[in-house]
């Protein structure tokens, strides 16, 4: 069974300030998605980032990256120029490479942008 | 388009009883996917529906059931509802095929609420 570890609970950051999310993952599959949800205080699950195993470019989505390492089952998140619209939690899931949807989620980063 | 919808947003039922929340897919969407999300076990995934047929299933007892209509919209069924199913249930659509359509969109969830 796949599992997806955060181990951070908490962050926060400076507005305008740069902060990477952490998130590693474990499997014995060769093709698989990862991905980042934002989940904002109402509680709207928001998807942030994706990214395709089978792709060594990093993701990309305007102020939001990925660094992506298939060989450490690693995926962080990189919030470039953070907004206080960006507080809010952060799940890192998982979705294997095949018929049928199945997300795997962490247990979540709670972000704080301060002002 | 119109995103994923749910209804109802809140439900306050008392333990014993049974209860069914339903979703509708963004237009064009054939997945339809159920999470569970609290405090003490954060997302769980209940079940995916595609084309009618539960494709994929969670760790769930049988008292969680669901089924999916031919215009793609599902409900999900609770059954002797305990306190332990207070939590905000999640649905999430996807196109659902193999390729390049896999990722997911979430509704706002209903906030279930076991008395």
């Amino acid at each position: 069974a796949q599992t997806v570890t955060q181990s951070q609970p908490e962050m926060s950051v400076q507005e305008a300030e740069t902060v990477t999310l952490s998130c590693t993952y474990d499997t014995s599959e060769n093709n698989y998605y990862l991905f980042w949800y934002k989940q904002p205080p109402s509680r709207q699950m928001i998807l942030v980032i994706r990214q395709e195993a089978y792709k060594q470019q990093n993701a990309t989505e305007n102020r939001f990256s990925v660094n992506f390492q298939k060989a450490a089952k690693s995926f962080s998140l990189k919030i470039s120029d953070s907004q206080l619209g960006d507080t809010a939690m952060y799940f890192c899931a998982f979705m294997k490479h095949e018929y049928g949807n199945k997300l795997v989620f962490g247990a979540g980063t709670i972000l704080r942008v301060k002002s | 388009k119109a995103g994923v919808t749910q209804t109802p947003r809140y439900l306050i039922k008392t333990r014993g009883q049974q209860v069914t929340l339903s979703c509708s897919p963004i237009s064009g969407h054939r997945s339809v996917s159920w999470y569970q999300q609290t405090p003490g076990q954060g997302l769980q995934f209940l079940f995916e529906y595609f084309s009618e047929t539960q494709r994929n299933k969670g760790n769930f007892p049988g008292r969680f059931s669901g089924r999916q209509f031919s215009n793609s919209r599902s409900e999900m069924n609770v059954s002797t509802l305990e306190l332990g199913d207070s939590a905000l249930y999640l649905c999430a659509s996807s196109l659902g095929g193999l390729s390049g359509s896999y990722e997911q969109y979430f509704g706002p969830g209903t906030r279930l609420t076991v008395t």
